[in-house]
């Protein structure tokens, strides 16, 4: 059964920073990963979806790289802001289309 | 852009009531899908379905039914609603998976309904 990780669960850093949130799974025989943000009380957006044919996909200051082989992606945050701060998930598709979610990192930037 | 609309943001009703809540997509999706999310427990799939009239259980079914009689439109039904369904609960749809590497199709999501059982 897949499994997906996301450590650490929560993350503060100042505004302006470079950041790397991780998202780990267990199965690697999968055909893409997505990320999404959360904002407080809301539906999820999706932000990326990296192919496994892929090793990276870009979309404005936002990188989603994906490692197949050792089970792992990252989203990378380029210059952090305020507005960012977020709880970001990660999910990979099973059969049918079926999502199996990461629990997700909460993310805050102080300004 | 796709746009999936929950028929309420906010609900609250009795232990013991039928609930419903509707799910409406405007980009003629064949997959839909309910899941509820929890604090520690993320998000888990209830049910899902691929085409109008059909449904699979997800990994948490048990309380719960759905209803597709339309495409564009599923319905997730609490047949009597219990206090451990509170809870935020938030509808998917996304395009026919079709097989094959990089065929696999975005899942969006809509705002949620947060719904309280008193």
């Amino acid at each position: 059964k897949q499994e997906v990780t996301q450590i650490p669960a929560a993350l503060s850093v100042p505004e302006g920073e470079n950041l790397v949130l991780n998202c780990s799974f267990t199965d690697s025989a999968i055909y893409n990963l997505q990320w999404f943000r959360q904002d407080p009380g809301k539906g999820l957006t999706s932000l990326l979806l990296i192919q496994s044919s892929q090793r990276e996909q870009t979309s404005g200051r936002l990188n989603a790289s994906l490692d197949k082989s050792s089970g792992r992606s990252t989203l990378y945050i380029a210059a952090s802001q305020p507005g960012d701060s977020a709880t970001y998930l990660c999910a990979v598709p099973g059969t049918n289309s079926k999502l199996t979610f990461g629990k997700g990192i909460t993310l805050s930037v102080r300004p | 852009d796709v746009k999936v609309t929950q028929s309420s943001r906010y609900l609250v009703k009795r232990t013991g009531e039928k609930v419903f809540l509707e799910c409406v997509q405007d980009m003629d999706h064949e997959n839909m899908f309910w899941y509820r999310q929890d604090p520690g427990l993320g998000l888990r799939l209830i049910y899902f379905s691929y085409d109008v009239k059909m449904k699979e259980k997800g990994d948490i079914p048990e309380g719960y039914s759905v209803s597709r009689e339309k495409k564009e439109r599923f319905s997730l039904i609490l047949e009597s609603a219990s206090t451990n369904q509170t809870s935020m609960y938030l509808c998917a749809s996304s395009l026919f998976w079709t097989g094959g590497v990089g065929s696999n199709q975005p899942q969006h999501f809509g705002d949620g309904t947060r719904l309280s059982i008193l």
